[in-house]
């Protein structure tokens, strides 16, 4: 089975502090996403990969960067977190090619920002 | 306007019923569909994906797509309780990237 494994369930930070969410799959997938996900808007992506030292930003990327060093592990970084991403945070893996909607989910780690 | 839309519910439907999920998109250009189950607390897992246009079977899971109309949907026979969970509409548009609606919350009552 796929696995991937988010660092962290549960964090709680304050205002300012720097933050990393690490994420890692097992399965070899090139492509790998972080999402944020708040009651009534959904999953959001926030940057994605689609290999080795690549990133691109999603639709909600300010406030996050990410590094993608191995391609097994993929890290969601808030530089200053603020009350505003408290949240929970959603890394996700599948292979490339068509399928690329095909997505497995990590078991999410519940971000507050105090 | 939202990219993917779908009915956030509750939808609530008795054992052994039909529920029906429905999600309308606006990227003509998308080019596949999925289904994701989500319990509480849990994360999402895909139970369906359709490409092209019509019905794709899998057990009690029927996903229907319409492109012309913009619109799938997911059809549960038999639904069971254990079929309660948050269904979320995911769709890869011309950008390649996947976006979700908010999911319909559905609820089987025994």
């Amino acid at each position: 089975d796929v696995k991937v494994t988010q660092s962290s369930r549960y964090l709680v930070k304050r205002t300012g502090e720097k933050v990393f969410l690490e994420c890692v799959q097992d399965m070899d997938h090139e492509n790998m996403f972080w999402y944020r996900q708040d009651p009534g808007l959904g999953l959001r992506l926030i940057y994605f990969s689609y290999d080795v030292k690549m990133k691109e930003k999603g639709d909600i990327p300010e406030g996050y960067s990410v590094s993608r060093e191995k391609k097994e592990r993929f890290s969601l970084i808030l530089e200053s977190a603020s009350t505003n991403q408290t949240s929970m945070y959603l890394c996700a893996s599948g292979l490339a090619g068509g399928t690329t909607g095909e997505l497995f989910f990590g078991e999410g780690s519940r971000l507050t920002v105090l | 306007q939202k990219e993917v839309e779908q009915n956030s519910g509750p939808l609530s439907v008795p054992e052994g019923a039909i529920a029906s999920l429905n999600c309308t998109y606006s990227d003509r250009g998308s080019q596949s569909f999925f289904w994701y189950r989500q319990y509480s607390g849990k994360s999402p897992e895909l139970i369906m994906s359709i490409y092209s246009n019509g019905d794709k079977e899998d057990g009690r899971f029927t996903a229907q797509l319409n492109k012309a109309s913009q619109y799938v949907s997911l059809l549960i026979r038999d639904s069971q309780p254990s079929d309660s969970a948050t269904y979320l509409c995911a769709v890869t548009g011309s950008a390649r990237q996947l976006t979700f609606g908010s999911g319909t919350q559905l609820t089987v009552l025994p």
